[in-house]
């Protein structure tokens, strides 16, 4: 079983549209949790820690769920500049190891 | 301004040749990172650094080696032991502390003729 993983996609959507994504994780010791934005040729960029009450910031909202093992993320009212590969990024064991996933791609289409 | 570089952009090697590729950061970060990206695939870790004069391999070190006699740098050779080399080879530092977000360098294209 992969560490991170997640559904590839891509998930197609009209401008305005809310879209979410999860991402499920296998190691329960995890303790830091991210999403990356990656476009197209480009290096990741990190978009938001994910805390265990959940955050938001702007448009996007992200959400822990330890129990279950997966985080979200969530997109409102999507934007044609939102299209991008949506990494999930969770710490292993021991020292500042992160785990990416292969990522979501999102397609915002006018 | 303060940020990670890596050069160069685009590389071509041929076969059984060595290259160096460059990371260089100001953020005064302690931990550096390499890392390849393949297509369809997640960010696989070669090698990391969490101090000067330290590093340890990642997942996939074989074929690769690193130094790092400068905090600002952490240089990766891709030596011809590597068997699949063409790949896009991202940077990454941090600041040294567990679970930490990690910041990227532009990456370096590597292709192999």
């Amino acid at each position: 079983r992969k560490e991170v993983e997640q559904d590839p996609g891509p998930f197609n959507v009209p401008e305005g549209a809310t879209v979410a994504f999860n991402c499920t994780y296998s190691n329960s010791a995890s303790q830091s949790f991210f999403w990356y934005r990656q476009d197209c040729r480009k290096e990741p960029k990190l978009l938001m820690s994910v805390y265990s009450s959940g955050n938001e910031d702007g448009r996007f909202t992200a959400q822990l769920n330890r129990a279950s093992q997966y985080i979200s993320l969530l997109i409102r009212d999507s934007k044609l500049s939102d299209s991008a590969t949506y990494l999930c990024v969770v710490n292993s064991k021991g020292f500042q190891k992160l785990v990416f996933g292969t990522g979501t791609r999102l397609l915002v289409s006018p | 301004d303060g940020g990670i570089t890596q050069s160069p952009k685009y590389l071509f090697r041929k076969e059984g040749q060595n290259v160096t590729l460059s990371c260089e950061q100001n953020l005064n970060h302690d931990a550096m990172y390499w890392y390849r990206q393949d297509p369809g695939q997640g960010l696989r870790l070669i090698y990391y650094s969490q101090i000067v004069n330290d590093f340890q391999k990642g997942d996939i070190a074989e074929g690769y080696s690193v130094s790092r006699e400068k905090k600002e740098s952490f240089p990766l050779t891709v030596t011809s032991a590597q068997k699949n080399p063409t790949a896009f080879y991202l940077c990454a530092s941090s600041i040294n502390r567990v679970g930490n977000e990690q910041f990227f360098g532009p990456g370096t294209r590597l292709t192999v003729l």
